[in-house]
């Protein structure tokens, strides 16, 4: 089965950097990976998609790549804000609709 | 739209007891999916429905049921509550086939089982 793997570890970053987070995936290449955001309390709010055949997809400061080589996604936000702390999971899906999803890697923007 | 809804936020329970969580979605969805998330565990489906009066079970189904007997509607059971069920729980929908593949989520419900 899939297994989708994110860092664990928090990732702490000042205030204006950009901050990338990675997801890797196991096994077959899904044909999209979807990036959500959660804030403590709340349920996951969906943001990016982006497809097999796509390399890089854009939406503000969110850009998200996926190599199939590699087997990774990784997903950046520009220009980082306070306001940006949360959690992000990865999720990846290919031919049904039961998306396996990662455990999400906390951001931790610094002002 | 008030998109998905879930009732209730809150519960507490005691060991054996039961009850249901219901979810409501107002987007005309065809799938709908029930998760718990667990601390270092992520989000892990327990049972899905792909349209109404369909359910499926999914990585996590053991001491859930679950119905869809309303499109909008997918409720979740706990029928003898244990420790182990103590969880946030998340349900999520989105349209059918063809359709966009992202999930809307509820707000979640906190479960303790005591």
């Amino acid at each position: 089965s899939q297994k989708i793997e994110q860092n664990s570890e928090a990732l702490n970053i000042q205030e204006g950097k950009t901050a990338t987070l990675t997801c890797n995936y196991t096994n077959y290449s899904p044909a999209y990976l979807q990036w959500y955001r959660q804030d403590p309390g709340r349920g996951p709010v969906f943001l990016l998609l982006i497809r097999e055949n796509e390399k890089e997809k854009r939406k503000e400061r969110l850009k998200v790549t996926f190599d199939t080589t590699l087997k990774q996604s990784l997903f950046h936000i520009t220009a980082s804000q306070p306001a940006d702390s949360a959690t992000y999971l990865c999720a990846s899906s290919r031919g049904s609709y039961i998306p396996t999803f990662g455990r999400g890697t906390s951001l931790i923007v610094h002002p | 739209n008030a998109g998905v809804t879930q009732t209730p936020k809150f519960r507490v329970l005691k060991t054996g007891q039961s009850m249901t969580l219901l979810c409501a979605q107002d987007m005309n969805h065809e799938y709908m999916y029930w998760y718990r998330q667990d601390p270092g565990m992520g989000l892990r489906l327990i049972h899905y429905s792909v349209g109404e009066g369909t359910t499926a079970k999914g990585e996590v189904p053991d001491g859930y049921n679950v119905s869809r007997l309303k499109k909008q509607n997918f409720l979740l059971g706990l029928e003898s509550a244990a420790p182990s069920q103590t969880s946030v729980y998340f349900c999520a929908s989105r349209p059918g086939a063809g359709g966009h593949i992202e999930q809307f989520f509820g707000p979640g419900t906190r479960l303790t089982v005591l």
